[in-house]
């Protein structure tokens, strides 16, 4: 069974701290991803990481920056957390093989708050 | 642009009714597209793909790409099918996908 594990389930932030979401997966997927979900807007893709070190800007990467030092653990890092940032953050992995599959495997998210 | 359209927000439907979720993309190449479904506390989760043309928990999606369409129907709604469904499409850069809006399915007794 695929596992994508989130490290904070629920955070609660105040403007301008920096914050580190953190996502490790346990199948040896090459592919990670970072989304971010908001109600009547979906998932919108922030970084997507395709390999060790390698990193991507998604759809909306403005106040974001990811680290993928290892092939098992992708991180979002937060540099001045700010309001319009509270969202639920949702990482999710695939295999190389997923590329054509489409299939993402998700974590349970992280609820971030900014006050 | 690669886009995907869910134009509804939320339906709700009677346990036993038709049910069906639209969805619209917006794509230049040849699409592959796919339908999530997360659960209440659960996590987001595939439900089917276009090109295995299969039936998932009595759901089925056609691609109609004159309509440029990938709607999701089951033909008679169960209260366990309540949950948010997303419409996604495989852009250009493989492994990435774009994602709807989402619509929520309520499916009362």
């Amino acid at each position: 069974d695929v596992k994508v594990t989130q490290s904070s389930r629920y955070l609660v932030k105040r403007t301008g701290e920096k914050v580190f979401l953190e996502c490790v997966q346990d199948m040896d997927h090459e592919n990670m991803f970072w989304y971010r979900q908001d109600p009547g807007l979906g998932l919108r893709l922030i970084y997507f990481s395709y390999d060790v070190k390698m990193k991507e800007k998604g759809d909306i990467p403005e106040g974001y920056s990811v680290s993928r030092e290892k092939k098992e653990r992708f991180s979002l890092i937060l540099e001045s957390a700010s309001t319009n940032q509270t969202s639920m953050y949702l990482c999710a992995s695939s295999p190389f093989a997923g590329f054509m599959t489409g299939e993402l495997f998700f974590g349970e998210g992280s609820r971030l708050t900014v006050l | 642009a690669q886009r995907v359209t869910q134009p509804e927000k939320l339906l709700s439907v009677f346990k036993g009714a038709p049910v069906e979720l639209k969805c619209n993309y917006s794509y230049s190449g040849s699409p592959e597209l796919f339908w999530y479904v997360q659960y209440s506390r659960q996590r987001l989760q595939l439900l089917l793909r276009h090109i295995s043309r299969e039936s998932i928990k009595g759901f089925t999606a056609d691609l109609n790409k004159g309509e440029t369409s990938f709607h999701l129907k089951k033909p008679f709604a169960q209260e366990e099918d309540s949950a948010m469904y997303y419409c996604a499409l495989s852009g250009n850069q493989g492994g990435k996908l774009i994602f709807g809006q989402g619509t929520e399915l309520s499916v009362k007794p």
